[in-house]
């Protein structure tokens, strides 16, 4: 099994739907982040969570909420989601300074 | 804050050829430094790090990159370019001040032409 695994690996779905991507990881690390990546924008920080009960927005938070079910999981959820929130979304563990990512959910709004 | 600048969104090499991809940061502190590979369809790999020590890193594949404090800057070759380092590469800082958080480059994709 991955260390990181996010499930859907592909996903489309309509504008105004509510959606969850979610991850679990088996590093037994405290911290879990949500990043996207867009062409030529790299990856930015949406939440990150240094442990349960401590969730923090990123740079680009709008649109976004998170909920972190345990050490392991740490879900993503787009209330209502919109065309430029296509992209391809990694969920990654750190401890605290080396990261393991994820394979990618990519979503698609239409 | 911590922020970082690939320079160059794409670039083309020959089979054979140097691999430099550049990178510049900028961070209130000495930073941690890193590379990330992403092949087609692919997450995210780490190609190697600098934390302390030898400004020298040497990392998978054959690539090595060069931390030097007083240009701020953290480029990525590779002496000779092979079909398989097609990919997007992406630098990346993590700062302690910023909580250790990773933050990256808009990425530059690398063609390699036969």
């Amino acid at each position: 099994d991955a260390d990181v695994t996010q499930t859907p690996r592909n996903r489309i779905t309509k504008t105004g739907k509510r959606i969850m991507l979610e991850c679990s990881q088996t590093k037994g690390h405290d911290r879990m982040y949500w990043y996207r990546q867009d062409p030529g924008l790299g990856l930015r920080l949406i939440y990150y969570s240094f442990d349960v009960k401590d969730i923090n927005k990123g740079e680009i938070s709008d649109g976004y909420s998170v909920s972190r079910q345990a050490q392991a999981k740490f879900s993503l959820s787009l209330e209502s989601a919109i065309p430029n929130q296509t992209a391809l979304y990694f969920c990654a563990t750190s401890d605290p300074r080396v990261f393991t990512f994820g394979s990618g959910t990519r979503l698609t709004v239409v | 804050a911590q922020s970082v600048t690939q320079l160059g969104s794409h670039v083309s090499v020959s089979e054979g050829a140097l691999v430099l991809l550049r990178c510049n940061y900028s961070s209130s502190v000495p930073p941690y430094l890193f590379w990330y590979v992403q092949y087609p369809n692919q997450g995210l790999q780490l190609l190697l790090k600098y934390t302390t020590g030898a400004t020298l890193v040497k990392g998978i594949n054959g690539f090595e990159a060069e931390f030097k404090k007083s240009e701020t800057s953290f480029h990525l070759t590779k002496p000779s370019a092979h079909m398989s380092d097609a990919a997007e590469y992406f630098c990346a800082v993590s700062e302690k001040a910023a909580g250790n958080k990773l933050t990256f480059g808009g990425g530059t994709r690398v063609l390699v032409k036969p």
